[in-house]
C-alpha cells in the first residue's frame, strides 16, 4: 500500500469548514482514498472513500486532485463532537487486505 | 449482532500472566483485523483474517502474541507470558470483503500488565 502524508494537527472554529490534507503521491491507479477517524476512547470510524470522482455523503465531501496525488476530506459545518484523530488511507478496495493508519491529523473544532 | 463486540471491555492482570481477548464481528463479514493502540500512540496493525485464506500474521510483534478465529466468526487474541509493554488497547475490526472495504471497529479492550 502507498504511504500518506498529514500535518499532524489542525484547528477549526465551530460551524466552520474543516479541510483536511493528505498527500499520496505514490499511489497506485487500482488505490483507493479512505478516510477514517477517531473520537478519543473510541474505535475508529468509517467517513469516505473515493478513486478519482469527488465523493459527498452526509458526513464528508471527499476531493481528489486530477493527478490523484492528494486529496482533501471537508467536513462542511464542523460541530465539537467533530473533534478527533483523521486518518487517511490508501489501498486497493475489493480485494481485502490490512489497513494500515499512520499517525493521522489531530483536528481540534474550537466554540 | 448490531456491531463489533469485544470483551472483556477491560482487562487487568499481572505480569507473565496468559490473556485471551475475545471479539464478536457482524454477522456474515468475512473479514476480521486486530490492532493495538499504546497510550497516545496511533493504530498498530496486528493480525488479518479473510474466509478460509491463511490470516496475515505479519504485524505480531512476538511468538507470545497469536490469535485465532473459529468457524469464521469469533476471534480470540491470546497474549502469553504478558509484559508490560504489552499494556495497550486491542482493537478488533470486521467487514465484507468485496464492499469497498468499509471496516467497523469494536470498542476495544483495554489490558494493563501489572
Amino acid at each position: 500500500d502507498a504511504k500518506t502524508t498529514q500535518p499532524p494537527s489542525m484547528d477549526c472554529a465551530e460551524g466552520r469548514a474543516a479541510n483536511l490534507p493528505c498527500n499520496h503521491s505514490t499511489i497506485s491507479g487500482n488505490e483507493y482514498v479512505y478516510w477514517y477517524r477517531q473520537i478519543h476512547s473510541q474505535g475508529p470510524q468509517y467517513i469516505i472513500h473515493g478513486l478519482k470522482n469527488n465523493e459527498t455523503n452526509e458526513m464528508a465531501s471527499l476531493i481528489i486532485t486530477e493527478d490523484r496525488k492528494s486529496s482533501t476530506l471537508i467536513l462542511p459545518h464542523a460541530t465539537l463532537r467533530d473533534t478527533a484523530v483523521y486518518y487517511c488511507i490508501v489501498r486497493v478496495a475489493n480485494q481485502g487486505g490490512k489497513l494500515i493508519f499512520g499517525q493521522g491529523t489531530e483536528l481540534s473544532v474550537k466554540p | 449482532g448490531a456491531g463489533v463486540s469485544q470483551s472483556p471491555s477491560n482487562k487487568v492482570t499481572e505480569k507473565g500472566k496468559d490473556v485471551e481477548l475475545r471479539c464478536d464481528p457482524i454477522s456474515g463479514h468475512t473479514a476480521l483485523y486486530w490492532y493495538r493502540q499504546s497510550l497516545g500512540q496511533g493504530l498498530e496493525f496486528l493480525i488479518y483474517f479473510q474466509g478460509n485464506s491463511a490470516p496475515d500474521k505479519s504485524g505480531l510483534p512476538s511468538d507470545r502474541f497469536s490469535a485465532e478465529r473459529t468457524g469464521g466468526s469469533v476471534s480470540t487474541l491470546t497474549i502469553q507470558r504478558t509484559q508490560q509493554e504489552d499494556s495497550a488497547v486491542y482493537l478488533c475490526a470486521s467487514s465484507f470483503k468485496g464492499s469497498g472495504t468499509e471496516a467497523f471497529f469494536g470498542q476495544g479492550t483495554r489490558l494493563t500488565v501489572v
